[in-house]
């Protein structure tokens, strides 16, 4: 079975604050994706990527930058935590761009 | 612009009956894959089945299986002999091929509560 670990499970940074986020995935996937999910909405993508070096925008970008180091690793990063940033992401992998998403255990992100 | 739709907020229905959750789909493209994915109590994401546009039968994996109907652009999930551990938010999700973004595009999900 697939493994996805992100870290740290929860955070809490205060407005104006820097945050990175850590996943890494150890089944050679060529990609890998950012979520973010909050009540009323699902499951929202942020960014993706499909292979190291390689970044995608997805549906809610703004605030975020993301970098892909390796074919492990997906970061994402947020410069200037605000409020509204506060959500639930999940990190996910898949083989290829049509096959099923094996996702992380998610992190708590709260920014005060 | 793809869009997936879950109406049914929550469901609720009793221990070893069937059950099916709703969704319906927008894409202009004439090839795309639908899935369905599971969110645990506890948080976990797993997927649970997957559709082709272009197969004609219904998917099906364990009491999972699907109502796949393209005219409609519905993909519901049925669940049948439901279990206490079924419980669960149910997500519909869709992927189009041709437009080559690879985005795995959400429903906003279903509680599904399965009383003993």
């Amino acid at each position: 079975e697939a493994a996805v670990t992100q870290s740290p499970r929860n955070k809490v940074t205060v407005t104006g604050g820097n945050v990175t986020l850590s996943c890494r995935q150890t089944n050679s996937h060529n990609y890998m994706y950012w979520y973010r999910q909050d009540t009323g909405h699902g499951l929202r993508l942020i960014h993706y990527s499909y292979g190291a070096g390689n970044l995608q925008i997805g549906d809610v970008p703004d605030g975020y930058k993301a970098t892909r180091t390796t074919q492990e690793d997906f970061f994402l990063l947020l410069e200037l935590a605000s409020p509204s940033q506060t959500s639930l992401y999940f990190c996910a992998s898949s083989e290829g761009g049509c096959e099923r998403l094996f996702f992380g255990h998610g992190t708590k992100l709260s920014v005060l | 612009a793809q869009k997936v739709t879950q109406t049914q907020t929550s469901i609720s229905v009793m221990e070893k009956t069937t059950v099916t959750m709703d969704c319906v789909y927008e894409t202009q493209d004439s090839s795309y894959f639908l899935f369905w994915y599971k969110q645990t109590a506890s948080g976990e994401i797993v997927f649970l089945i997957r559709q082709d546009s272009y197969k004609k039968e219904n998917a099906t994996v364990g009491h999972y299986s699907l109502n796949f109907q393209k005219p409609k652009s519905s993909i519901g999930l049925i669940i049948t002999a439901t279990q206490i551990e079924d419980s669960a938010v149910y997500f519909c999700a869709m992927r189009e091929v041709s437009s080559g973004s690879w985005q795995l595009i959400f429903g906003s999900g279903t509680q599904l509560t399965v009383m003993p």
